[in-house]
């Protein structure tokens, strides 16, 4: 079965400070894993996405992670936060199939001014 | 040239009455989703469709009925609302012919309230 596990479900950061956001995965096969962000009443938009290419992924908005089989790992990073980084954040797996995506319980990021 | 749109986007309405709400997608994806969001944040699957057959049934209240006349459309209604029926309602799709590589596109939710 497949699942993931967030870490946090807050993190605080000041501004201009580097941002990581943990997730752990459980998957029987190579897993195809996104990370999401959800602004204040809107809706999900994908940050990035691994999808056994590249083991470092680079997205959006200064964002990056690294798939880490070993540590069964997809940290979300970046080097400086900035205020519109306050959101929540899912880390998801996808199942072989493709039907069915599984989300992390969701972490909470606040940037102190 | 919004991608994923649904409507309403705010719903608040009595117990026992019954709604709907509406989904389209103009991105050309064969599979179409609707997600359950509670008040923790925590986002549950309800039901997912692929060119119109459905592929996902969670265990979801019967009152609780999804309708796909087409492919680009997802439409979800709900009969005899509860109070425990509030939460924010997202529809999504992606692409089954690329499932694997195919992340989900999101709408903006919809937010029901029952009162």
């Amino acid at each position: 079965a497949q699942s993931v596990t967030q870490l946090d479900s807050h993190v605080s950061v000041s501004e201009g400070t580097p941002v990581l956001l943990r997730c752990n995965y459980s998957s029987s096969y190579s897993p195809s894993l996104f990370w999401y962000v959800q602004h204040p009443n809107k809706g999900l938009q994908l940050l990035l996405k691994y999808t056994s290419a590249a083991t470092l992924v680079k997205g959006i908005n200064g964002f990056e992670a690294e798939f880490k089989k070993s540590e069964t790992s997809f940290h979300l990073t970046k080097p400086s936060a900035h205020m519109s980084d306050a959101a929540e954040y899912f880390c998801v797996v996808s199942d072989l199939s493709g039907n069915q995506f599984y989300f992390g319980t969701g972490t909470s990021l606040t940037v102190i001014p | 040239d919004t991608a994923v749109s649904q409507t309403p986007k705010y719903l608040v309405t009595q117990m026992g009455n019954d709604k709907s709400i509406k989904c389209e997608q103009n991105l050309g994806h064969d599979t179409m989703y609707w997600y359950k969001q509670d008040s923790k944040k925590f986002l549950k699957i309800m039901f997912s469709y692929n060119n119109k057959e459905l592929i996902i049934n969670e265990t979801v209240p019967n009152r609780f009925s999804p309708k796909s006349p087409d492919k680009a459309h997802l439409n979800l209604h709900i009969n005899s609302l509860e109070l425990g029926d509030s939460a924010v309602y997202f529809c999504a799709s992606s692409q089954y012919r690329d499932r694997y590589n195919s992340p989900l596109h999101f709408g903006n939710g919809t937010r029901l309230t029952v009162t």
